[in-house]
């Protein structure tokens, strides 16, 4: 089983829409957790941390199940900028051992006019 | 400027062949990474670098070496490239100087694409 899960789309979806995407890890001492976004062939950039009681960035919301090991990204009133890969990234190591940060493979998205 | 600077953009090169890419930062950060991006596969570890004196194998460090020769500059070298290395290659830095959570922030170059012919 990969470390980190994601699905990898595409969701087309259009503006105006609301899309979720979702994240599974393997290793449940996992101890941070982040969405990064990712235009194409470009460097990803870090979008939110996403913390245990879940978090808002205006349109963005971010999830954690520590029980289902899943962390999860609402987007809302989606734009066309919005179109991107999204990346789930999980620190499976103690500390800041940021030797153990994995990532998803992406999720694509895709918001049409 | 950009914080963190990799040369070159683009290198296409034949299998065999040396190659070094480079990667500095002017952020101050102490912390150093190359991952490696292949379609359909995600971002995967190759080496970090916690200072100077600290170099760590990733995921997939075999065919590869790296060298840290400032806080600044951290390259990546090919020492005999063969064409499943071809990839877009990303070096990336962190402070986590500034808390656990905050100092997890990875901050990009903007890639090498590589081909190995």
């Amino acid at each position: 089983r990969k470390e980190v899960e994601q699905d990898p789309g595409p969701f087309n979806v259009p503006e105006g829409a609301t899309v979720a995407f979702n994240c599974t890890y393997s290793n449940s001492a996992s101890q941070s957790f982040f969405w990064y976004r990712q235009d194409c062939r470009k460097e990803p950039k870090l979008l939110m941390s996403v913390y245990s009681s879940g978090n808002e960035d205006g349109r963005f919301t971010a999830q954690l199940n520590r029980a289902s090991q899943y962390i999860s990204l609402l987007i809302r009133d989606s734009k066309l900028s919005d179109s991107a890969t999204y990346l789930c990234v999980v620190n499976m190591g103690r500390g800041s051992t940021l030797g153990r940060l994995y990532f998803g493979r992406g999720t694509q998205l895709t918001v049409w006019p | 400027d950009a914080d963190v600077t990799q040369t070159p953009r683009n290198r296409i090169t034949k299998t065999g062949k040396r190659i070094m890419l480079e990667c500095s930062q002017t952020k101050g950060h102490d912390r150093m990474y190359w991952y490696r991006q292949d379609p359909g596969l995600g971002l995967r570890l190759i080496y970090y670098s916690f200072d100077v004196k600290d170099i760590n194998k990733g995921e997939i460090s075999d065919g590869y070496s790296v060298s840290r020769q400032a806080q600044a500059k951290f390259s990546l070298s090919l020492e005999s490239a063969i064409p499943n290395q071809t990839a877009l290659y990303f070096c990336a830095t962190s402070d986590p100087k500034r808390g656990q959570l905050g100092g997890e922030k990875l901050f990009f170059g903007s890639g090498t694409q590589l081909s190995v012919l």
